[in-house]
């Protein structure tokens, strides 16, 4: 079994970029799919990203996510910040074991 | 437009068994293209990923609830099924349903939710 790790919470001002981690403790974080979902106060989760860097129609192209071997980690991107991103962000994805893994989950505070 | 709505009692009693049902419409369970998942979120916490289905019946456990966890799928009424036995005050959870698109393994439609509370 493997764990995602992310950061408890982020902070950046509106505008800006912010950079949200997702660390996998096992296994190459390259062998399978990330996807990221927000998930705004009382609302359920969307998708912002699948497939490691896939924007699902209707998610504006300042999300972007990345996957980096060397740390063993995917990035969620976010530029040009605005209030309506602060939400959770949860990474997830899976291996043979484990169909589904999520993240614990990052608070983004835009302020 | 696909939408997905849980259905179920909003409130169980501890050692008994919660059940909620996913209502699908705009589309068909029956598509070979997705799984249909329930997914819970315990007050202020994270996403903790319970199972999906296949319209075929095969399903996928998340390994820590596997001895309790029953999902099933009615494709005559398009819709699929949680049960979870022996239930704690640990249980009490937002319940979501999800579509899940197979081979990429993402969520495209979720349910709005539904708040189980396990109390006595």
């Amino acid at each position: 079994n493997f764990m995602l790790t992310q950061p408890h919470s982020v902070s950046e001002s509106p505008g800006k970029t912010v950079t949200i981690s997702c660390t996998r403790s096992s296994g190459s974080i390259a062998s399978n799919y990330v996807q990221w979902y927000q998930q705004r106060p009382g609302s359920s989760p969307t998708t912002v990203i699948y497939e490691d860097n896939q924007r699902p129609s209707g998610v504006p192209d300042r999300f972007s996510g990345s996957i980096d071997s060397s740390s063993n980690s995917a990035s969620l991107t976010i530029s040009g910040l605005k209030t309506e991103d602060e939400a959770d962000y949860y990474c997830q994805s899976y291996d043979s074991s484990n169909p589904w893994v999520f993240g614990g989950g990052t608070k983004l505070t835009v302020l | 437009q696909v939408q997905l709505q849980e259905s179920g009692p909003g409130l169980v009693k501890p050692s008994q068994t919660l059940s909620l049902t996913c209502t699908v419409s705009g589309g068909s369970i029956s598509s070979g293209d997705y799984y249909w998942s329930w997914i819970r979120q315990p007050p202020g916490k994270g996403l903790e990923w319970i199972g999906y289905i296949y319209y075929s019946g095969s399903t996928y456990y998340n390994p820590s609830l596997k001895s309790r966890v029953t999902i099933s799928v009615d494709t005559s009424k398009n819709q699929f099924s949680l049960k979870l036995s022996s239930v704690t005050a640990a249980d009490t959870a937002v319940y979501y349903c999800a579509r899940v698109v197979v081979g990429v393994q993402y969520c495209d439609y979720w349910g709005q939710g539904t708040l189980v509370t396990v109390s006595s």
